[in-house]
């Protein structure tokens, strides 16, 4: 059980939106922590995609976009194309009175159709 | 360019011990946080270790609390992971991550990541 949560699944044909959302709570995105997004190939490592919320990394496509409100965050694929196929991961940090830590969403998987 | 390249993986009995090394180049080492994470076989992320760019603060999830331990040796520019007392359930392929900022105690994105190393855990 994450303490981000994600949807397991998302999927659209070349060309369309689709948005991945990441739900957390009050000890984390909503405690004013950024949101960090990684996309991740099959055998492949994870490599950073978001960051900050909202800014992309130098080589990321601006199709790729972010935001946060609230307790929730959400990633953005506008024109979206074969290769963009990949699991995608939310990140935050969470601190409560029993500690603190980095959390991760369970993960979406995208399906190009 | 940034490189991680981690290594020390393998198979490894119940409740044996293992440690991991994390070679960094191309960048400043001694002045960046670093992170362990792991991903078990068809599973998701999941953060294992956290240790502030000068060792001043380490961090832990409760699954790995009291037997992982990060260390790092700015001298070598490396990491590690020394993981005591392994059970089945951690096996994984282990990354190391170089966090985006100095002063982090944890809540800056992860910018580099290494390849990854297979540990399994099996009798």
């Amino acid at each position: 059980q994450s303490v981000l949560t994600q949807p397991p699944s998302v999927s659209g044909a070349p060309g369309q939106r689709v948005t991945i959302s990441c739900t957390g709570s009050s000890s984390n995105i909503g405690a004013g922590y950024d949101v960090h997004w990684y996309q991740q190939f099959p055998g492949t490592a994870p490599k950073l995609l978001i960051y900050g919320n909202s800014n992309r990394p130098s080589g990321v496509p601006d199709r790729f976009s972010g935001s946060k409100s609230g307790t929730s965050a959400s990633l953005a694929i506008t024109g979206l194309q074969a290769e963009d196929e990949a699991d995608y991961y939310c990140q935050s940090y969470d601190s409560s009175l029993s500690g603190s830590s980095v959390v991760f969403g369970g993960g979406t998987k995208v399906t190009v159709l | 360019q940034v490189q991680l390249v981690e290594s020390g993986g393998g198979v490894v009995q119940p409740g044996g011990s293992l440690r991991l090394s994390c070679a960094a180049s191309g960048f400043t080492f001694s002045s960046y946080a670093m992170h362990w994470v792991r991903q078990s076989p068809g599973k998701g992320l999941e953060w294992v270790a956290f240790m502030r760019y000068d060792g001043s603060n380490k961090n832990y999830p409760d699954s790995v609390k009291g037997r992982f331990t990060i260390s790092r040796d700015n001298s070598k520019n490396t990491l590690y992971l020394q993981m005591n007392s392994l059970r089945a359930d951690d096996t994984a392929v282990y990354y190391c991550a170089k966090a985006s900022s100095s002063f982090t105690y944890g809540d800056a994105a992860a910018d580099y990541w290494g390849q990854g190393i297979l540990v399994t855990v099996s009798s």
